[in-house]
């Protein structure tokens, strides 16, 4: 039930590119992408809603194929900052209406000088 | 205010003991969240109030939690005769309205149980 996350995790070179992976057995109404570093709280990065649109900002962007239920971060010429866990957060109606909430596995992410 | 925050930041606590994590969201924010979050692991929903009520609590682990937001803005978490395997980072999120928002985070509170 808990969305899928690939790679689990990923080491980079400042300024390489990543994409990170969201998969859901679920229909999304939603899905958010968060950026959570150590002993920190996650921060909000993006939102994309089902039509299969895409986002960006700055060198982050996003991508949501509603036919898949899938989502997928990018992440262009990375950053130190960059460094963290993302976690994929979706958002699905159940059988009494209402939606729920659930965070995917989660993927380290590594940025090295 | 500024951003969500929560009380106490850390807190340790003796098996048996009973707990109380506090959470003020932002301002305005209709939808409040609570999660669990376990070391390596991502947020597992709790539970979910829009104003006072409580319209999901799906993710309590068990009766010994327990959560309230009795004004719409400040929330409670209680969790009673705390275990071992409630150690874990309670974290809160605000969000106005609920439906494809933002959830804005609080710190979260880090609790141990001895």
């Amino acid at each position: 039930q808990q969305p899928v996350q690939s790679p689990q995790a990923v080491i980079l070179r400042e300024g390489e590119d990543a994409v990170i992976n969201c998969s859901s057995s679920k229909a999304l109404y939603s899905v958010h992408w968060y950026r959570q570093k150590h002993g920190e709280a996650p921060v909000f990065l993006m939102i994309l809603l089902k039509g299969g649109e895409q986002k960006g900002h700055d060198k982050i962007s996003a991508s949501f194929n509603e036919k898949k239920q899938q989502s997928s971060l990018y992440l262009t010429a990375s950053q130190l900052s960059y460094s963290g866990t993302y976690f994929c957060g979706t958002e699905y109606l159940v059988a009494s209406g209402t939606y729920k909430y659930i965070f995917g596995t989660g993927t380290r992410l590594k940025v090295l000088a | 205010g500024a951003g969500v925050s929560q009380s106490p930041r850390y807190k340790v606590a003796k098996r048996g003991q009973d707990v109380a994590l506090r959470c003020d969201p932002i301002s305005g924010h209709v939808s409040l969240f609570w999660y669990q979050q376990a070391l390596g692991q991502g947020p597992e929903f709790l539970t979910y109030f829009q104003n006072e009520a409580q319209l999901d609590k799906s993710g309590l682990p068990s009766d010994r939690f327990f959560a309230e937001r009795p004004e719409g803005s400040v929330s409670t978490l209680k969790i009673q005769r705390t275990q071992q395997e409630d150690s874990a980072v309670y974290l809160c999120a605000s969000s106005y309205p609920r439906l494809a928002n933002t959830q804005y985070f609080g710190p979260g509170t880090r609790l141990t149980v001895l």
